[in-house]
């Protein structure tokens, strides 16, 4: 079955520009996570959506928000780019029942300029 | 809650030598435990995972992670480092929220070197 499709792959914004990523899971899968990856900070958790409802947050500030559609795909939204929102944003996909494992896109590499 | 602790930020082996990346766990129930590969520029690939079943599991390209419920630990290793295991590896915890679902925390990753 098709894994999980992240668009776009490269993205090259200006400060103060807004962005929308997309995301659409596995098949049958209800889970959706995001994930900002930079050399400084690693890999931190943004937000998860679970059957169109955001069910955890990470420690980011407003400019970043998402949401889920009834098919599963998600979409996460930053406002307001700044310089240091160039990262791979990741997302994640699962059954999110007990004990099974996430799979994940290819990323979206977002350069703020 | 829980918690996963990565102990070493950066790990560097010689070809052909044992890997050893280590991770420790906090949790508060039975958990689920997962070790993740990432190569450069590239998503994360599950290596393995133990749900508890057999507490040594295996995983894919030789590599194998022992729980250890005493010592709150789940490391990773490899008998023989290649080349091509040089890449960044997450270890993860997941432990459930009720209604047969799952919440995850991942480590903060650990780099792999692998000197020729």
């Amino acid at each position: 079955k098709a894994g999980v499709t992240q668009t776009p792959r490269y993205l090259i914004k200006t400060r103060g520009q807004q962005v929308t990523l997309s995301c659409s899971p596995i098949s049958g899968h209800r889970s959706v996570s995001w994930y900002q990856q930079t050399p400084g900070q690693g890999l931190q958790f943004l937000f998860e959506y679970f059957s169109e409802t955001q069910r955890n947050k990470g420690n980011f500030p407003g400019r970043f928000s998402g949401r889920q559609f009834s098919n599963s795909r998600s979409e996460m939204n930053v406002s307001t780019l700044e310089l240091g929102d160039s990262a791979l944003y990741l997302c994640a996909s699962s059954l999110s029942r007990e004990g099974t494992e996430a799979f994940f896109g290819q990323g979206t590499r977002l350069t703020v300029v | 809650a829980q918690s996963v602790t990565q102990l070493d930020s950066h790990v560097s082996v010689s070809e052909g030598t044992p890997v050893l990346l280590r991770c420790n766990y906090s949790s508060s129930y039975s958990p689920s435990l997962f070790w993740y590969v990432q190569h450069p520029n590239k998503g994360l690939q599950l290596l393995l995972k133990y749900t508890s079943a057999a507490t040594l599991v295996k995983g894919i390209n030789g590599f194998e992670a022992e729980f250890k419920k005493s010592e709150t630990s789940f490391h990773l290793t490899k008998p023989s480092a290649h080349m091509s295991d040089a890449a960044e590896y997450f270890c993860v915890v997941s432990e459930g929220v009720g209604g047969g679902y799952q919440k995850v925390t991942f480590g903060t990753g650990t780099k792999l070197q692998v000197i020729p």
